[in-house]
């Protein structure tokens, strides 16, 4: 079972509102990520989280806030959006063996298409 | 600053036969690469990854070739089928900093029947 699961699919919210977007994962993954994919561009990445630490903060503007509650969630805190960040927003995990080769495979969610109005 | 790239931009194939999708790369300390397809408004998908050591990874009817005195590499498809028809990203990391994947730009790729 390689499936990473994101809610909500489709999320439309003004500038002045707090959203939440969701990324579960049940394949024992320890490393989680989020991407946020424009149109037409590759994914970028945002956060990484490593045992549910964070370890990789891309210089993401504060207006989005991650949390990983354990190791199977992971959640994006939305606040204060401006147009601009409309997005695919993509979920990842990966095994993070710790002492093992750090070459990883990283499994993607669905995404969560976000429109800020 | 493009570290992974895909010149081309859209590939048409007919149905039987080979699809070669090409990814170069700049950054010298990239030693895992991975191939992922992309259906519009879904994840990508994983499909192929080769380490540095090799050479050479098949699985079915996916090949991932890697020149690495070129910094280049390779998806072989074949034979192509029309479900294979999407955007396939090559994606590249490093064994110092192996939980960012840098990605290439993608190449669409259209089977006709």
């Amino acid at each position: 079972d390689t499936e990473v699961t994101q809610t909500p699919k489709h999320l439309v919210m003004g500038m002045t509102n707090k959203k939440s977007l969701k990324c579960e994962q049940h394949m024992g993954h320890r490393a989680m990520y989020w991407y946020k994919q424009k149109a037409k561009k590759p994914p970028e990445l945002m956060f990484v989280y490593s045992y549910e630490k964070l370890s990789i903060n891309e210089s993401v503007p504060s207006r989005f806030s991650p949390e990983c509650p354990n190791s199977s969630l992971l959640n994006l805190h939305l606040h204060a959006l401006q147009p601009e960040d409309s997005a695919l927003y993509l979920c990842a995990s990966s095994q993070d063996l710790r002492g093992g080769p750090r070459v990883e495979t990283q499994y993607f969610g669905p995404g969560t298409r976000l429109l800020v109005l | 600053d493009q570290q992974v790239k895909q010149n081309s931009p859209s590939l048409s194939v007919q149905e039987g036969r080979i699809s070669i999708l090409n990814c170069d790369y700049t950054n010298s300390m990239f030693d895992y690469f991975l191939w992922y397809k992309k259906y519009p408004a879904e994840g990508p998908t994983f499909l192929i990854s080769i380490s540095s050591i090799k050479d050479k990874n098949e699985d079915g009817r996916f090949t991932v070739f890697l020149n690495k005195s070129a910094k280049h590499l390779s998806l072989h498809i074949v034979p192509s089928q029309p479900g294979d028809s999407a955007v396939y990203f090559c994606a590249a990391s490093a064994r110092t900093g192996f939980q960012k994947l840098v990605f290439g730009t993608g190449t669409r790729l259209l089977v006709s029947p």
